[in-house]
């Protein structure tokens, strides 16, 4: 069966400092990957998504990247941590259906 | 542009009562996919369910119910019999097969309470 990890599971950062999230997928191959942001109280921003090794879309402009550097690797960074950039950040995957299957999460507070 | 709209910010009930969650959409597509998915205070959302629009047939599972009008663009979840473990955040989204599924949409949630 397929599991997504995310890592760290919580990450208190000061604003300026850099960011690297990581999502992971097992168990399946060449899957679709996504990262949203949920702010506090509030529903899911999608950020990104990729469909295979190397390709990124973005969705919203912001001081955010993510990188594909293997199949089922999925990766969140900036270099400059805002803090409007603290949130609760998903990382989810699809194969051929359209429904989404969730990681737990990594709650980033920004101080 | 699609939409997905949940009215309801939060509601409580009291275990054993029935529930409806309301979810509408806007689409201009016509061929589209909505879902209800459910967040537990864990934070995980767990993926409940996937209706097609071409397919308005209404589903049972359990406690859980689900209602798809296309005419009034609903897409309403019914939890009978409610119980604790159902306390969570509820999302209604839509996805709309020109995005290829990559596009998908939530709505802000509905937070449920069930007391016991």
């Amino acid at each position: 069966s397929q599991t997504i990890h995310q890592w760290p599971a919580t990450l208190v950062q000061p604003v300026g400092s850099p960011l690297s999230l990581e999502c992971t997928v097992e168990g399946t191959s060449n899957p679709n990957l996504y990262w949203y942001r949920q702010a506090a109280g509030r529903g899911l921003q999608l950020l990104f998504y990729s469909v295979g090794i190397g390709q990124i879309s973005s969705e919203v402009p912001q001081n955010l990247s993510a990188s594909r550097p293997q199949d089922r690797q999925f990766i969140l960074s900036s270099k400059k941590l805002l803090l409007s950039d603290s949130g609760f950040y998903l990382c989810a995957w699809n194969g051929g259906g359209y429904e989404q299957y969730f990681g737990p999460g990594t709650r980033l507070t920004v101080t | 542009a699609q939409k997905v709209t949940q009215a309801q910010t939060e509601i409580s009930v009291v275990e054993k009562e029935d529930v409806t969650l309301d979810c509408v959409y806007e689409t201009r597509d016509t061929t589209y996919y909505l879902f209800w998915y459910k967040q537990p205070p864990s934070g995980e959302l767990v993926f409940l369910i996937r209706r097609n629009s071409f397919d308005e047939q209404n589903e049972i599972s359990g406690r859980y119910s689900w209602n798809f009008q296309k005419s009034t663009s609903s897409f309403n979840f019914t939890i009978t019999a409610s119980q604790v473990v159902d306390s969570a955040v509820y999302f209604c989204a839509l996805s709309e097969a020109n995005t290829g599924g990559f596009k998908t949409i939530f709505g802000a949630g509905t937070r449920l309470f069930v007391k016991a």
